[in-house]
């Protein structure tokens, strides 16, 4: 049984430019959660979804957006990049109502 | 802000039992205590929870002190695949919508040494 697998793994984007990351939960599960984690530091809270609707949101600005499918699936996408979204990305799911999140291995964005 | 309070980092022999420690002064009565691990390079691994009594599975036991302000993770036989940052997180009951996300803080850096 596949956990959640995000994509690409490594990216590099220039400074000003979009970028989009995907998310394809663990099987069984419908609710979707993006972290962002800077070098050092504990993965932040982005926000959540289900039901395809953003239902929390953590403290980052609306160039961070975000998007689910009707298959649970997900995509994060952040406009006018800056040096300092260079980070790991994280995705993690759930089951609405259970505890538990599971978490991919991220995809490590490089802004330069 | 990060609710909880941890050592930056710690070390433990091969073998041994690995305590790590955890302060949550200020928990709630509903709040569950959350313990995530990180590998380097992967995402946080789920550990434990608990609310109010001792919990113990397959990878830990967690020790939740009578008043709740502090606690303990332990690991009883430390390997060197277990060297990770964990983390200890302060998460509010589901039914509040606070409770979708985690509060990671810094965490304790877990080095297990031969």
């Amino acid at each position: 049984d596949a956990g959640v697998t995000q994509s690409p793994t490594h990216l590099i984007k220039t400074r000003g430019q979009q970028v989009t990351l995907r998310c394809s939960p663990k099987s069984g599960h419908d609710t979707v959660s993006w972290y962002q984690q800077a070098l050092g530091q504990g993965p932040q809270f982005i926000f959540q979804y289900y039901e395809e609707e953003e239902r929390q949101r953590g403290n980052f600005p609306d160039r961070f957006s975000g998007h689910q499918f009707p298959n649970y699936s997900s995509e994060l996408n952040v406009n006018a990049l800056l040096l300092g979204d260079s980070a790991l990305y994280l995705c993690a799911s759930a089951e609405a109502g259970i505890y538990g999140y599971t978490f991919g291995s991220g995809t490590r964005l490089t802004v330069v | 802000d990060a609710k909880t309070t941890q050592p930056p980092s710690m070390d433990c022999a091969e073998g041994r039992a690995a305590n790590l420690p955890c302060n949550h002064s200020t928990i709630s009565g509903n709040e569950y205590v959350y313990w995530y691990r990180q590998i380097h390079s992967q995402g946080p691994q789920y550990i434990i929870h608990g609310l109010k009594n001792n919990e113990t599975n397959e990878m830990a036991s967690l020790i939740i002190t009578e008043d709740r302000k502090s606690s303990t993770l332990i690991l009883p036989h430390a390997t060197l695949r277990d060297t990770a940052v964990y983390y200890c997180i302060v998460r509010p009951p589901l039914n509040n919508n606070a409770g979708n996300m985690l509060t990671f803080g810094g965490g304790t850096r877990l080095m297990v040494k031969p």
